[in-house]
């Protein structure tokens, strides 16, 4: 069964914090995207990668960094948290062949107090 | 960025009616894709649409990309207690490979 494992399903942090989420796909796949989800937004891009220590800034990159060393791996950062990152973060992939369908982990619900 | 323009924004049906929403967009995009998230999981695929005017039926589902390519809709028939779950429209042009999300529709079933 393919997956994308997300490594915290919840997160509570305080302001200034510094913060990881973890990202790992087993489907061998190029494509990596870093969404987050809010109520009547819906899905943001912050940021993606094709290929490993590649990345690409998508609409709401402020305030985030990615690191993609390996080709499974996407991690998703936080420098210093705000308040107005607590939100629900999605993590998928997709390959460069076929029908671009994104596989999506099951989402890391970040609070920052 | 540009988004996709999603309605109705929430749907509260009785279970066995039908449902029906849509997606809009001032871009032309050449494949549609509807997806599926239930409550604490991420979004699944249902419907993926490569041709304008295409009509693909996946279960009770139906989607039809529309004609002018800016444009997209989802039918539910005969909706059951597990359909609850918000459903997300996507689009993209190939050689792009991010994909475009709308906002979602919410679907609750009142008992």
């Amino acid at each position: 069964d393919v997956k994308v494992t997300q490594s915290s399903r919840y997160l509570v942090k305080r302001t200034g914090e510094k913060v990881f989420l973890e990202c790992v796909q087993d489907m061998d796949h190029e494509n990596m995207f870093w969404y987050r989800q809010d109520p009547g937004l819906g899905l943001r891009l912050i940021y993606f990668s094709y290929d490993v220590k590649m990345k690409e800034k998508g609409d709401i990159p402020e305030g985030y960094s990615v690191s993609r060393e390996k080709k499974e791996r996407f991690s998703l950062i936080l420098e210093s948290a705000s308040t107005n990152q607590t939100s629900m973060y999605l993590c998928a992939s997709s390959s460069i062949l076929g029908q671009k369908e994104l596989f999506f982990g099951e989402g890391s619900r970040l609070t920052v107090l | 960025g540009q988004q996709l323009n999603q309605s109705p924004q929430s749907m509260f049906i009785q279970e066995g009616e039908d449902v029906s929403m849509n997606c809009t967009s001032s871009s032309i995009f050449n494949t549609w894709l509807w997806y599926k998230q239930d409550p604490g999981e991420g979004p699944v695929l249902l419907i993926a649409l490569y041709k304008a005017g295409e009509l693909t039926s996946n279960g009770r589902l139906t989607a039809q990309f529309g004609i002018t390519r800016k444009d997209s809709f989802l039918n539910i028939s005969a909706s059951i207690p597990s359909d609850v779950g918000i459903y997300f429209c996507a689009a993209f042009n190939f050689g792009n490979e991010k994909l475009t999300f709308g906002t979602g529709t919410r679907l609750t079933i009142i008992p």
